[in-house]
């Protein structure tokens, strides 16, 4: 049973490019959030979803960030005009559909660095 | 809203030493889980505490979860190199189906 995937491991994006994330969760699981790890700073909650639905995203920016888990594939976070401030760590993480009360598994995190 | 502050921030200790992490909470308990992250990579499930009083451990690490005072310590008996990383709390945000996280401590081991 394969882990949390998240593609690609580092991406490198020019300021005002958009940046896709890509998050595959654990066979099974049915919810997926992300994170965002900034230098030096703990991990902060940025959207919380389920199949189709988007059920938290009270820590995600209210402009050029968005994010899906459609019905098939991955889940993606879009950003878009990227700017020096977004470079982070992003931070996938699945639960079976116990959600936060359940164990969270982690991908092993998609670099983000904005020129 | 919720917040953890772990202290200390970050710890240098030599192999063999014991070391205590602790993550404390403004806000009840609901449980609370403890990860470790290495430079670089994503984050390693410890240990899940759920109710007050619990304790658990694993392998040299023991993590404790006193309610009364909405607080955990993880402790590393006889410290190793394999121990070095960043060792982070989270806790399940009542009402909402999220963990929130405390800032991590850092670990150095020095042989």
């Amino acid at each position: 049973n394969a882990g949390v995937m998240q593609n690609p491991r580092h991406l490198v994006r020019r300021r005002g490019q958009e940046a896709r994330l890509r998050c595959s969760p654990m066979k099974g699981h049915s919810h997926v959030y992300w994170y965002r790890q900034l230098p030096e700073e703990g991990l902060k909650f940025m959207v919380y979803l389920q199949k189709e639905n988007i059920i938290d995203e009270s820590g995600m920016p209210k402009e050029r960030f968005s994010a899906e888990f459609p019905k098939e594939g991955p889940s993606i976070l879009r950003i878009q005009q990227v700017v020096r401030g977004d470079s982070a760590a992003y931070f996938c993480a699945s639960s079976p559909p116990g959600g936060a009360n359940e164990k969270l598994f982690f991908g092993s995190g998609t670099q983000l660095s904005v020129l | 809203s919720q917040e953890l502050e772990q202290s200390p921030q970050s710890l240098i200790v030599q192999e063999g030493k014991n070391l205590t992490i602790n993550c404390t909470s403004s806000k009840t308990l609901y449980g609370l889980y403890w990860y470790k992250q290495k430079y670089g990579e994503g984050l390693i499930f410890l240990m899940m505490l759920q109710k007050g009083g619990e304790e658990k451990s694993h392998e040299k690490i023991t993590a404790k979860l006193d309610e009364k005072k909405q607080q955990s310590s993880l402790h590393i008996t006889a410290s190793q190199p394999s121990h070095a990383g960043i060792y982070l709390c989270g806790a399940p945000k009542r009402g909402a189906q999220k963990l929130v996280f405390g800032q991590g401590t850092r670990l150095t081991i020095n042989p």
